[in-house]
């Protein structure tokens, strides 16, 4: 059974804070990991997919980082804005081609 | 990217009634999939819609309980059957290009039976 853990469940902060948010994953048959913003009434939407052990990627205020050895993935928000609320999912795939998602960090940013 | 689009956006069913639900997508795409998300959950894939042939179901799911066709490239649905109010839940079509490759995911249907 392979299980994608996302932490904090949720999390709140006033607008200009930077926060960070953990997907831990299973470290073998590693494939690719998948960050996914999901904002209320709206689609899911790619964030990064991220492949290489110490990838790094950014776009704009968001980056996320990757450590395949020890299963674990991070996302940051720099200075967080209201319409960065949002739930973030992180998603595994192994090399079975099958993508595992994690139950999600809701972020709240208070103007 | 493409654009995906679902119908109905919500629905409120009755127990033991069938919903169908319609992902339409504004290109031809090669892999297209069906999600759940319950209350409190995470994303849980129910199966990959195959076009021309049978989809090819998730541990947990059936062919009898969640039928599903792929006539085309562009089109796909997915049938709640005999609903109870256990699937109550968000459902999302998303297609991709390969399997690990980001997918689009449509707009979502909530459905809520009573």
């Amino acid at each position: 059974i392979l299980n994608v853990e996302q932490s904090p469940q949720s999390l709140h902060v006033q607008e200009g804070d930077s926060t960070n948010f953990t997907c831990s994953f299973p470290s073998s048959n590693f494939y690719a990991l998948h960050w996914y913003r999901w904002e209320t009434a709206k689609s899911p939407e790619a964030l990064f997919v991220m492949t290489l052990n110490g990838d790094e990627k950014k776009k704009g205020r968001i980056s996320a980082t990757l450590n395949t050895k020890e299963g674990y993935s991070y996302l940051y928000i720099k200075g967080s804005q209201p319409e960065d609320s949002a739930t973030y999912l992180c998603a595994f795939y192994n090399q079975g081609g099958k993508l595992i998602f994690g139950q999600g960090t809701e972020l709240s940013v208070k103007p | 990217s493409a654009v995906i689009s679902q119908k109905p956006s919500r629905d409120i069913c009755q127990r033991g009634t069938s919903l169908t639900i319609q992902c339409q997508v504004d290109s031809q795409v090669t892999m297209m999939f069906w999600y759940r998300q319950q209350p409190g959950q995470s994303l849980t894939l129910i199966a990959t819609a195959n076009q021309g042939s049978e989809a090819t179901y998730e541990s947990g799911f059936v062919i009898d309980k969640f039928p599903i066709s792929r006539p085309n490239l562009t089109f796909s649905t997915l049938t709640v059957s005999n609903m109870s109010p256990e699937d109550s839940s968000i459902y999302l079509c998303s297609v991709s290009e390969n399997p690990y490759n980001e997918q689009f995911f449509g707009p979502g249907t909530r459905l809520t039976v009573l």
